[in-house]
């Protein structure tokens, strides 16, 4: 089953709104998550790393006032596209690195949010 | 700085048959990690094998194995009898240890498998 939940799973949004996005670990704690950009038939773009406790780490070329990460706990990051328009309509999807209890090593992620902003 | 490189956008296989998907990747680090991921047409991020620098075996999961050639840098997705529900888009990643958790994504191959 999922260990990784993302909500919503869609939205669509007039220009100028803010939308929000949660990431939540259920059942691991994730003191890190990550959060990943994708245009229609391109590659996961990273965003920025959230820090359960401290600011996230924002990629080059992200706007950190545009893009506000919150990671309130060890289970929950969120995103916030503050005053969305329409060039921010993508795919996000958020990831979060499980801790290793044996030989493999994995990281999971979200089911993802199409954001369609009108 | 790492780098993911996926050759072919695109790919055709029949069913049953068997097909790899290239990816080679570019890092100066010793310790690291590469992953396979599977991404339906829902969206999702879909977890397949993965394999550390270190390891001396090719990983493998089920249908799914990992040519992993260190020297060459390369790390194939084998999959076998490939059935339909496996088109898909299919993305190598790697994480360093020394720059956190986070993923390099390639730029992924499409497979199609025809019936």
């Amino acid at each position: 089953g999922a260990v990784v939940s993302q909500h919503p799973s869609w939205v669509i949004c007039k220009s100028g709104t803010s939308v929000k996005i949660e990431c939540r670990s259920l059942d691991f704690q994730a003191t890190t998550m990550f959060w990943y950009r994708q245009f229609p038939k391109q590659s996961l773009m990273l965003m920025a790393t959230s820090n359960e406790g401290s600011k996230a780490t924002y990629e080059q070329g992200v706007e950190k006032d545009k893009f506000l990460i919150n990671h309130a706990s060890l289970t929950l990051s969120t995103l916030t596209v503050t005053s969305a328009h329409p060039e921010d309509s993508s795919f996000y999807i958020c990831s979060a690195p499980r801790p290793r209890t044996g030989p493999k090593e994995t990281q999971y992620f979200g089911p993802g949010t199409r954001l369609l902003v009108l | 700085a790492q780098k993911i490189t996926q050759t072919q956008p695109g790919m055709f296989v029949q069913e049953k048959e068997a097909v790899t998907l290239d990816c080679t990747y570019d890092t100066s680090d010793q310790s690291y990690g590469l992953f396979w991921y599977k991404q339906p047409s829902s969206g999702e991020m879909i977890f397949l094998i993965y394999q550390g620098s270190y390891d001396e075996q090719n990983a493998t999961e089920g249908r799914y194995s990992l040519n992993f050639q260190k020297a060459r840098k390369s790390a194939n997705l084998v999959i076998s009898a490939s059935q339909l529900g496996d088109s898909a888009m299919y993305f190598c990643a790697m994480r360093s240890n020394n720059a956190g958790n986070m993923l390099t994504f390639g730029g992924g191959t499409r497979l199609m498998v025809k019936p």
